[in-house]
């Protein structure tokens, strides 16, 4: 049973690029979670989803970055015009949320370096 | 806003010696705690704690949870080198969704 996955692993770009960065959670897993982790910090929560629905994007910066969890395919984080700042560590997790089964499980994640 | 606050930040131990990380957390309406160890890659799940009282154990490690007090506690005895990583505490603090909210983490160090 394959764990959770993302890619790509590494990922760089030039300041006004879009970066775009896929999960593919647990099988048998409808909940999604991202969160950011910058150089020093702690995980920071962005965004939960299930298929097609966003259910809570407060941690989300306000322009630039969305998500979406299609009925089809991977998890997308997409972020537009990326600026230095949104250097870091982009994990995944994907969690079950049965009713006493609920633990996330995380992917290895992404690292994003902004040149 | 939910908090989680983990002490020590660093740590450095040698081979065998026992280590006791601690997370105090403030969170509205409580669901669970959760332990995870990161290696330069993803965290990997540890323990959840959802009541009071009741330890974790898995080999070495150990977990508890006071929910009177709002902190808990992870044991790692007979510590070895590849015990070396950031352990974050977690908690899910809300009713639905259920985010996480993670503390800053404490880097164990443990030398041959």
């Amino acid at each position: 049973n394959a764990g959770v996955m993302q890619n790509p692993r590494h990922l760089v770009r030039r300041r006004g690029q879009e970066a775009r960065l896929r999960c593919s959670p647990m099988k048998g897993h409808s909940h999604v979670y991202w969160y950011r982790q910058l150089p020093e910090e702690g995980l920071k929560f962005m965004v939960y989803l299930q298929k097609e629905n966003i259910i809570d994007e407060s941690g989300m910066p306000k322009e630039r970055f969305s998500a979406e969890f299609p009925k089809e395919g991977p998890s997308i984080l997409r972020i537009q015009q990326v600026v230095r700042g949104d250097s870091a560590a982009y994990f995944c997790a994907s969690a079950l949320r049965a009713l006493y089964t609920d633990t996330q499980y995380f992917g290895p994640g992404t690292r994003l370096t902004v040149l | 806003e939910d908090k989680v606050v983990q002490s020590p930040l660093s740590l450095v131990v040698h081979e065998g010696d026992t280590v006791t990380l601690n997370c105090s957390y403030e969170v509205t309406n409580f669901r669970s705690l959760l332990w995870y160890k990161q290696e330069k890659k993803a965290p990997t799940f540890l323990f959840m704690l959802t009541s009071s009282g009741i330890e974790k154990k898995s080999g070495r490690l150990s977990s508890i949870l006071d929910k009177k007090e709002l902190f808990s506690i992870l044991n790692i005895t007979a510590t070895q080198t590849g015990d070396s990583a950031v352990y974050l505490c977690a908690v899910d603090g809300e009713t639905s969704g259920s985010r996480l909210t993670f503390g800053e983490g404490t880097q164990l160090t443990v030398n041959p």
